[in-house]
């Protein structure tokens, strides 16, 4: 069955420290793959897609996510973490017309 | 510069009550659906619409309705409500069906209580 799994339900950083976010998920081919930021209180936002090509990918407020096909992984990843960045974030995967499945996301916290 | 408005913020309801969650859009998506977000379950797709008058159900539907009169309007509606309908709700849009569209727009949600 298709799953998508986030194994960290939280995480804490400190301000400054690097971050990486984990996803894995079990789909048939290579899918589509999506990391949403949700800031309290707020909607989901798009972070960054991967649908074909280079496997590391470049989104908004500085975070990249590398797709690794052996691994089955679409891991987020950001160098140095603000304050800001504290939020809940959701990893996404789909195939094609069907809908994107969602994990069931980390709550980063960032100490000062 | 609305993008996907939902209404109401925050609803708290009796058991066996019903209401209405509104939701519209303002970009001409073909593609709408409501999502609910339980802790430690993620978003879970309740139902969807790939257009005006066609509505179909997604991973949760039972206790829920929906309706599409118009390309930007898709309201949720809780015919009776239970203590298990506790949740944060979200609309969502996207040009057409599919993750292919690359990209769900959401609304700010609405956070339901059921007592």
């Amino acid at each position: 069955a298709q799953s998508v799994t986030q194994p960290d339900i939280h995480i804490t950083v400190s301000e400054g420290a690097s971050l990486e976010l984990r996803c894995n998920y079990s789909y048939g081919a290579t899918p589509y793959l999506f990391w949403y930021v949700q800031s309290p209180g707020q909607g989901l936002q798009l972070l960054l897609k991967y649908f074909s090509g280079d496997t590391l990918v470049q989104g908004i407020k500085g975070f990249e996510a590398e797709f690794k096909r052996s691994q089955s992984s679409f891991n987020l990843r950001k160098p140095s973490v603000h304050w800001s960045d504290a939020a809940e974030y959701f990893c996404a995967v789909g195939e094609g017309n069907n809908d994107m499945r969602f994990g069931a996301g980390t709550r980063l916290t960032v100490k000062p | 510069n609305a993008g996907v408005t939902q209404t109401p913020k925050f609803q708290v309801l009796k058991t066996g009550q019903s209401m209405t969650l509104q939701c519209a859009q303002d970009m001409n998506h073909e593609y709408m659906s409501w999502y609910r977000q339980d802790p430690g379950m993620g978003l879970r797709l309740i139902h969807y619409s790939v257009g005006a008058g066609i509505t179909d159900q997604g991973e949760v539907p039972n206790g829920y309705n929906v309706s599409r009169s118009t390309t930007e309007d898709f309201p949720l509606r809780l015919l009776s409500a239970a203590p298990s309908q506790t949740s944060v709700y979200f609309c969502a849009s996207s040009r057409r069906q599919g993750a292919g569209t690359g990209e769900l727009f959401f609304g700010e949600g609405s956070r339901l209580t059921v007592l």
